[in-house]
């Protein structure tokens, strides 16, 4: 059965500073998405990752895959306040279904 | 395109009513999963649909949970009857196959008193 470990589960974090959240999952997948959740909210699609070595990049947030070590990371660069949120990676699990992280709450400090 | 619609949003009840949640997905997209989260226990995926067909119910927590998916356009989730430890945020969330991801509503928060 698919596990996915997220971590760190809680991110305090200087506003400039970077900061990396990882994902490891423990069977061979095919797909990876990166989620991001505002509090009170609903989920929103970030990084879809389809292949070793992906990387994908949309203003300060890069997210990549290394399918050999079943790690995804999201990297934060000058981190700002708006970033403040939950994000979840989901490994695909199957045909049909994601499993999906614990989460990182990271809270961005002026 | 509306995306995923869940009603109701918010949702307060007493112990031991019934509690319907209702979800329409996307049109064209023909799975549909319902998630339940808490902070205690994150995101966990109780039943999931593909083309109006149960595929996977392992995580009803119990037969006081049901759902039903009687048409392309409709899904609802009951808890019959409701206890507290059913608080939670619903989410109901649709994909149109391959290699894409979910689509999430908006969520229905329940709690139940």
């Amino acid at each position: 059965e698919l596990k996915v470990e997220q971590n760190p589960l809680f991110l305090s974090m200087q506003e400039g500073k970077n900061y990396t959240i990882y994902c490891n999952y423990s069977t061979t997948s095919d797909r990876l998405y990166w989620y991001r959740q505002d509090p009170g909210k609903s989920l929103e699609s970030l990084f879809v990752l389809l292949s070793n070595g992906a990387v994908k990049q949309e203003g300060r947030l890069m997210a990549s895959l290394d399918t050999k070590a079943r790690l995804s990371t999201l990297h934060i660069t000058a981190a700002v306040h708006d970033l403040s949120a939950t994000y979840f990676c989901a490994v695909g699990s199957g045909t049909y279904k994601y499993i999906f992280g614990t989460g990182t709450r990271l809270k961005v400090l002026a | 395109d509306a995306g995923v619609i869940q009603s109701p949003r918010h949702e307060v009840t007493e112990m031991g009513q019934e509690v319907t949640l209702r979800c329409k997905p996307i049109s064209g997209h023909n799975s549909l999963f319902w998630y339940r989260q808490t902070m205690m226990r994150g995101l966990e995926l109780l039943i999931y649909f593909n083309n109006n067909v149960p595929i996977d119910d392992s995580g009803m927590p119990e037969d006081r949970f049901s759902a039903k998916m009687p048409n392309a356009s409709f899904s609802t989730l009951k808890i019959q009857p409701s206890e507290p430890r059913d608080s939670a945020v619903y989410f109901c969330a649709t994909r149109s196959g391959g290699l894409y991801g979910y689509t999430f509503g908006s969520g229905t928060r329940l709690t139940v008193v």
